[in-house]
């Protein structure tokens, strides 16, 4: 059974057009990530939510935001998509009850191209 | 500042050898897990392993076995008898207790792709 579902896996948008990836889990977990990752490359952590307390890393674009209305959902909304935004984007939870030392577990991913 | 380095940017082996993928990191802090993720093509990361810093016990998972050695930093994963469906790359990375600022962040190495040929 699927823990962590990404949809759509494959999304094609156009240069400047808003675009909203989604991101549902079903362990319960209190902790969701957004990742992206480039070819070849390892993920980047672009910001997480602890419940509902957004963190945002340093060097994340504002071009992306997130939301998440409840513990099972969250999304990733990139305002302006830019062609160096194309990639895969990676969602993971993890349960929040230790500290920041615990397990994530990634969804299959949502692959972005930016025409 | 924590690093992990993976030095073998590709692989590729017989089907049936063994084949060792290498994982060095460095962390200021004397707590902090060490993981290993395999993403197939799919893309889709896997968890296959984590290791607390205080447990040095080698551990073996069917064809997968795992040499922790805090002396050297390295944290190293051996596929016996690889198979085709092993192909993928293959994540080291690291967690400390704290990164900053409230961050859970992983620091993933580069990734090793593993072909495995028939």
């Amino acid at each position: 059974d699927a823990m962590v579902i990404q949809n759509p896996r494959y999304q094609v948008t156009q240069f400047g057009k808003p675009v909203t990836l989604s991101c549902s889990q079903t362990l319960n977990h209190n902790v969701m990530y957004w990742y992206q990752q480039k070819s070849s490359q390892a993920p980047k952590l672009l910001f997480h939510y602890y419940d509902k307390d957004f963190n945002n890393e340093a060097d994340t674009p504002d071009n992306f935001q997130s939301r998440r209305p409840n513990t099972s959902f969250c999304f990733l909304d990139i305002r302006s998509p830019g062609l160096g935004d194309a990639a895969m984007y990676l969602c993971a939870t993890s349960r929040g009850q230790e500290d920041r030392r615990e397990t994530q577990y990634f969804g299959p991913g949502t692959r972005l191209l930016v025409l | 500042a924590q690093k992990v380095t993976q030095a073998q940017t590709e692989i590729s082996v017989v089907e049936k050898e063994d084949v060792t993928l290498d994982c060095v990191y460095e962390t200021r802090d004397t707590t902090y897990y060490l993981f290993w993720y395999k993403q197939p093509p799919s893309g889709e990361l896997v968890f296959l392993i984590r290791r607390n810093s205080f447990d040095e016990q080698n551990e073996i998972s069917g064809r997968y076995s795992w040499n922790f050695q805090k002396s050297t930093s390295s944290f190293n994963f051996t596929i016996t008898a690889s198979q085709v469906v092993d192909s993928a790359v293959y994540f080291c990375a690291l967690s400390e207790a704290y990164s900053g600022a409230g961050s859970y962040q992983l620091t993933f190495g580069k990734g090793t792709k593993l072909s495995v040929i028939p």
